[in-house]
């Protein structure tokens, strides 16, 4: 059973354009969702959090927006550049428990120049 | 030099075949987790330690098997390798009070055939 489930699993933008990720939890408990960038031969990096006190979170192109009541979060990349081609992974946790991340599937973006 | 790091980076073994993936970290982070990474199925916890004396089951820790030897290594086992335990196995760390923020090494590549 998919705690977090993300879509869609692979998304093709123009450069420029927006992308945007969408993610569905289940677990009510969850008070904590990160985004996660991989790119092609590495290991996932924190690209943005956001916790639920808050409906928006933006840190440079790069915007989370979060609906508690629909239990639903995504990522909106701005200005889509070529170099933000990767893999991107949404999670969610129990803020200040174990650290215990769940993960989405996965969305493969490409940004086309 | 990279913070975390894993050997092998890449493993090719057999059926039945018992394989050990190691993972160090310069952080001093005391949380270190396992995870594996599956097309379609995003990253899932195997193991996670808090220290050397606390290791705890993640989602999936059949068949696999840790130790924390030290407070910067921590190893994943598998007794007896399977096919469908080909997958991308990635360590990462996180630093009390802030382990949800989690930084990951660059992964291993294991292939049962």
């Amino acid at each position: 059973q998919q705690q977090v489930k993300q879509s869609p699993q692979s998304l093709i933008v123009q450069k420029g354009g927006i992308s945007i990720i969408n993610c569905a939890y289940e677990n009510t408990a969850f008070d904590y969702f990160p985004w996660y960038q991989q790119f092609p031969g590495k290991g996932p990096a924190l690209l943005i959090a956001i916790r639920p006190d808050v409906s928006e979170k933006k840190e440079g192109r790069f915007t989370i927006s979060f609906n508690k009541s629909a239990k639903q979060f995504s990522l909106h990349i701005m200005d889509s550049q070529p170099g933000d081609s990767a893999t991107y992974f949404c999670a969610a946790s129990i803020f200040g428990n174990t650290g215990k991340l769940i993960f989405g599937q996965g969305t493969t973006l490409q940004v086309k120049p | 030099d990279a913070d975390v790091t894993q050997t092998p980076r890449n493993r090719i073994t057999k059926t039945g075949k018992r394989i050990m993936l190691e993972c160090s970290q310069t952080k001093g982070h005391d949380r270190m987790y396992w995870y594996r990474q599956d097309p379609g199925l995003g990253l899932r916890l195997i193991y996670y330690s808090f220290d050397v004396k606390d290791i705890n089951k993640g989602e999936i820790s059949d068949g696999y098997s840790v130790s924390r030897q030290a407070q910067a290594k921590f190893s994943l086992s598998l007794e007896s390798a399977i096919p469908n335990q080909t997958a991308l196995y990635f360590c990462a760390t996180g630093e009390k009070g802030r382990q949800e923020t989690q930084y990951f090494g660059p992964g291993t590549r294991l292939l049962v055939l």
